[in-house]
């Protein structure tokens, strides 16, 4: 059965302590990897697909990376607007996807 | 162009009845799934349409349903509610079925079962 687990569960960072956060899967066939950052009371938002180990995706303090067995998202130098639950999912070749509890990330000013 | 759409936002209903959730895909969109969101379970495939299909299912009883029109809007269905159906409900759309398109998602409906 694919699986999906995320750590932490929670992440109090102060403004400017950068962290990562980590995303370990196993999965049938991996289709492809993806983070979404969900605030309070709405849907998640998209912030990256990753296909392959190797493969890095950078957009503006976040950076993503993939690996055979996890991924990772680098928040450098974080702002309060980065607090946010962040979803770590996996799309398998029989086209299902499947979350990940997320990762509570608090950033204090 | 205007993101995932989702009707209505917030839904009170007593144990026994049943409802029915409204979404409306990014425009170019045609494949549909929906999802229940729960603090202790996360979030969970509920189930996936394309071309009115359905191409996929999660785990869920058969008291979950759902349609997709032939304009790609969808529609799911919840009869004899339960207490434990109380939870956030997403649509997600993305372009296609057979491909990794990315899904994105509306801001979900709150159903509240009383």
């Amino acid at each position: 059965e694919d699986q999906v687990t995320q750590s932490p569960e929670a992440l109090r960072l102060q403004e400017g302590e950068s962290s990562s956060l980590n995303c370990s899967y196993t999965v049938s066939g991996l289709r492809g990897l993806f983070w979404y950052r969900q605030d309070p009371g709405k849907g998640p938002e998209f912030l990256f697909t990753l296909y392959s180990a190797g493969e890095e995706k950078e957009k503006e303090r976040l950076k993503a990376t993939l690996t055979k067995k996890e991924s990772f998202l680098h928040i450098t130098a974080p702002k309060p607007e980065d607090s946010a639950t962040y979803l770590c999912a996996v799309q398998n070749y029989g086209q299902n996807f499947v979350f990940g509890p997320g990762t509570r990330l608090s950033v204090l000013p | 162009k205007a993101g995932v759409t989702q009707t209505p936002r917030y839904l009170i209903k007593t144990r026994g009845q049943q409802v029915t959730l409204s979404c409306s895909p990014i425009s170019g969109h045609r494949s549909v799934s929906w999802y229940q969101q729960t603090p202790g379970q996360g979030l969970q495939f509920l189930f996936e349409y394309f071309s009115e299909t359905q191409r996929n299912k999660g785990n869920f009883p058969g008291r979950f349903s759902g349609r997709q029109f032939s304009n790609s809007r969808s529609e799911m269905n919840v009869s004899t509610l339960e207490l434990g159906d109380s939870a956030l409900y997403l649509c997600a759309s993305r372009t296609g079925y057979s491909s990794t398109d990315t899904q994105y998602f509306g801001p979900g409906t709150r159903l509240t079962v009383l």
